[in-house]
């Protein structure tokens, strides 16, 4: 049972532009939710998060949106960045902080 | 501040053998996570411990693997016997309570052949 999903496997787009990364889940329990940015060969890195009580965060050129009617986050990159290329995870928590990973989308930035 | 560590970067073994990979957590953390990642899936949450009881272990195959965590600090996480589908990484994650985001370590690619 997938419990966070990540429906795109892979995304491309040109520097400057926006990345737009969805990520929906299904269990309402859900209160806080993280992106983690993976390079190859290393662990996953914070990028940032939001909590159940906020629609909106934002730091630098990341924003993360959340929809708790829809059970949807995204997170927007602006502009991108070649060095944004990597792959996202999304993630939940119903508050006891065991941490449920979706499948992740690789983000290709294009010079 | 050291992040997390772990060791062995990367392990291959033959089915049926056994291996086992050690993880230090950020000095501080009281709560340390085991991770699967299988190619092309996201990170799989094996075991999570808080200072060092077990708060988690449902998704551990406990007839192959076991973890323990001694003095609340480093951790161990065994394999034995592995089989062909634990060829994964396994990241090892510490949080100061349990609480906002984890930290996680290079972890440790396991092959089995």
């Amino acid at each position: 049972d997938q419990q966070v999903k990540q429906n795109s496997p892979s995304l491309s787009v040109q520097e400057g532009r926006i990345s737009i990364l969805n990520c929906d889940y299904t269990n309402s329990m859900f209160d806080y939710f993280l992106w983690y940015k993976k390079y190859p060969a290393e662990g996953p890195t914070f990028l940032i998060s939001i909590s159940s009580i906020k629609d909106k965060n934002e730091d630098g050129r990341f924003t993360v949106f959340l929809n708790k009617s829809a059970k949807h986050l995204s997170l927007h990159i602006v502009p991108s960045q070649p060095g944004d290329s990597a792959v996202y995870f999304c993630a939940a928590t119903p508050g006891t902080y065991k941490y449920i990973f979706g499948t992740g989308t690789r983000l290709k930035v294009l010079a | 501040e050291a992040g997390v560590a772990q060791s062995p970067r990367y392990k291959i073994i033959e089915k049926r053998q056994s291996v086992a990979f050690w993880c230090n957590p950020i000095s501080g953390h009281a709560t340390l996570y085991w991770y699967q990642q299988i190619l092309g899936q996201g990170p799989k949450l094996l075991i999570q411990f808080q200072n060092n009881g077990v708060v988690d272990d449902s998704q551990l195959p406990k007839d192959r693997f076991s973890a323990e965590r001694l003095k609340g600090v480093d951790s161990t996480l065994k394999i034995q016997p592995a089989k062909l589908e634990d060829s994964a990484v396994y990241l090892c994650a510490s949080s100061p309570r349990g609480a906002g985001e984890l930290f996680f370590g290079e972890g440790s690619r396991l092959t089995v052949l």
